[in-house]
């Protein structure tokens, strides 16, 4: 079984441009979360859709960053525009919609590595 | 929201020894994952244990869901064991950490031949 697919795996920019990384979940899973995974700290949620449906976005900092799966399969998280501190590990993870919210086992991917200069 | 806190922060071991690591969680929760993270940054999954105990090879993991904490032990450690070990929990509902998978800060690992 495939996992979870995510490019580009490493990007380098200059602050103020703009960013996106791209996620494909495993087959079947419905849900899909972006983590932000700065150096020497655990990942952080940043959005968390079931489906096409924005479940959680409450950690996502809406005046530079976006997220849509439009077809409820694949996803993009975007950056505009990056600041110096966006320097992190963008994780992308996908799970089955479980009967209890957060229940289910969660697959990562392995990551896009994000400089900003 | 809840606490996740992991001990020890690091730990430097010879290939072969054993080793336990703590995570200890500050309310009830409904799911409790270890991970691996290894040199490259992929997160692997190692137990899916919010209670009980669970073996796999030479892992095995036991969680105490009544006292807040869960232990993995790492027997026969090898260099491929290196990397950083997080624990992370989902509170069940209420609470702004509800459905949340909350990372600890994670355990280094380090392996020497």
């Amino acid at each position: 079984e495939a996992g979870v697919a995510q490019s580009p795996r490493y990007k380098i920019i200059e602050k103020r441009q703009s960013v996106a990384f791209w996620c494909n979940p495993i087959s079947g899973h419905a849900t899909l979360y972006w983590y932000q995974q700065i150096l020497g700290q655990g990942p952080k949620l940043l959005i968390q859709f079931q489906n096409n449906g924005v479940v959680d976005d409450s950690q996502l900092p809406k005046d530079r960053f976006s997220a849509e799966r439009l077809k409820g399969v694949d996803s993009t998280l975007k950056i505009q525009p990056a600041k110096l501190e966006d320097s992190a590990v963008y994780l992308c993870a996908s799970s089955l919609p479980g009967g209890l919210a957060g229940v289910e086992t969660q697959y990562f991917g392995p990551g896009t590595r994000l400089l900003v200069l | 929201g809840i606490q996740v806190e992991q001990s020890p922060p690091d730990l430097i071991l010879q290939e072969g020894a054993n080793s336990t690591l703590r995570c200890n969680f500050s309310d009830s929760v409904n799911n409790l994952q270890w991970f691996h993270q290894n040199p490259w940054g992929q997160l692997i999954n190692l137990f899916y244990i919010p209670s009980g105990t669970k073996q796999n090879g030479r892992l095995s993991a036991t969680t105490v869901a009544t006292e807040r904490y869960s232990l993995l032990y790492i027997s026969s450690s090898q260099t491929t064991d290196s990397g950083v070990y997080f624990c992370a929990v989902v509170c069940p509902a209420g609470g702004t950490s509800y459905g949340k998978l909350t990372f600890g800060q994670g355990t280094i690992l380090t392996v020497h031949p």
